[in-house]
């Protein structure tokens, strides 16, 4: 089973600042990585897939890179709506794993 | 619009049952393969199983596999999951998702609560 580690656990920004947040993968996934934000009480929403493609209606603050078995999720500028947490999923082999996810927290 | 509404979650004692359903609408559900991923309290994100469109093919996580069953009726584009055998740590809310590309989950339901105690 492939483990996503993702850090940091917590980031607490202020808005108007750059978010990175990583996810570290225990053997290659290729590009195979997605990208989740969720809120509290709601579903998860499709950020990124192929970890740098933009979903449906995602705005373009929010981008994605890497490769292999380091990824990055970057929020360029971080409006009020973006604190929540956010999830790293691959699909590259069963069972589909998910991160620990990322608590983005405002400063 | 795509809508995915779980039911069936609720108190259970230890080694009890439950059947949780995912009714769906705004799209073609025979169409898409179909899983369940679930959250327990203060963890991340766990995908429990799968299940192809037409039914035929599934696959299970370890966790599960054996005490889980996972179903669909196309006729009634809705989605159904089996649990037997509950245990304390099978407590969580549990998500269903719409498959999408191979693997990524596009649509998700907000879930609904297990909560597995005596």
């Amino acid at each position: 089973e492939i483990v996503l580690t993702q850090s940091p656990a917590t980031l607490s920004l202020s808005p108007g600042e750059r978010a990175t947040l990583s996810c570290r993968a225990s053997q290659s996934v290729s590009s195979y990585l997605a990208w989740y934000q969720q809120k509290p009480g709601q579903a998860p929403r499709l950020l990124i897939y192929d970890a740098s493609n933009r979903a449906t209606g995602i705005p373009a603050r929010f981008s994605g890179s890497g490769s292999g078995t380091d990824f990055t999720l970057t929020i360029s500028s971080l409006e009020p709506e973006d604190f929540a947490v956010y999830h790293c999923q691959q699909r590259s082999n069963w069972p589909r794993t998910f991160g620990q996810g990322t608590k983005l927290e405002i400063k | 619009e795509v809508q995915l509404l779980e039911s069936g979650g609720g108190l259970v004692q230890p080694g009890g049952s439950l059947r949780l359903s995912c009714a769906t609408s705004g799209f073609t559900f025979s169409n898409y393969a179909m899983s369940w991923v679930r959250q327990a309290p203060g963890k991340g994100l766990e995908w429990l199983s799968f299940i192809l469109g037409g039914g035929t093919g599934t696959n299970y996580a370890d966790s599960v596999k054996g005490r889980f069953t996972i179903s669909r009726d196309n006729s009634k584009n809705t989605l159904y999951l089996q649990m037997n055998s509950l245990r304390a740590e099978d407590t969580a809310v549990y998500h269903c998702a719409r498959g999408w590309n191979n693997g990524y989950f596009d649509y998700w339901g907000q879930g609904t609560l297990v909560t597995v105690s005596s």
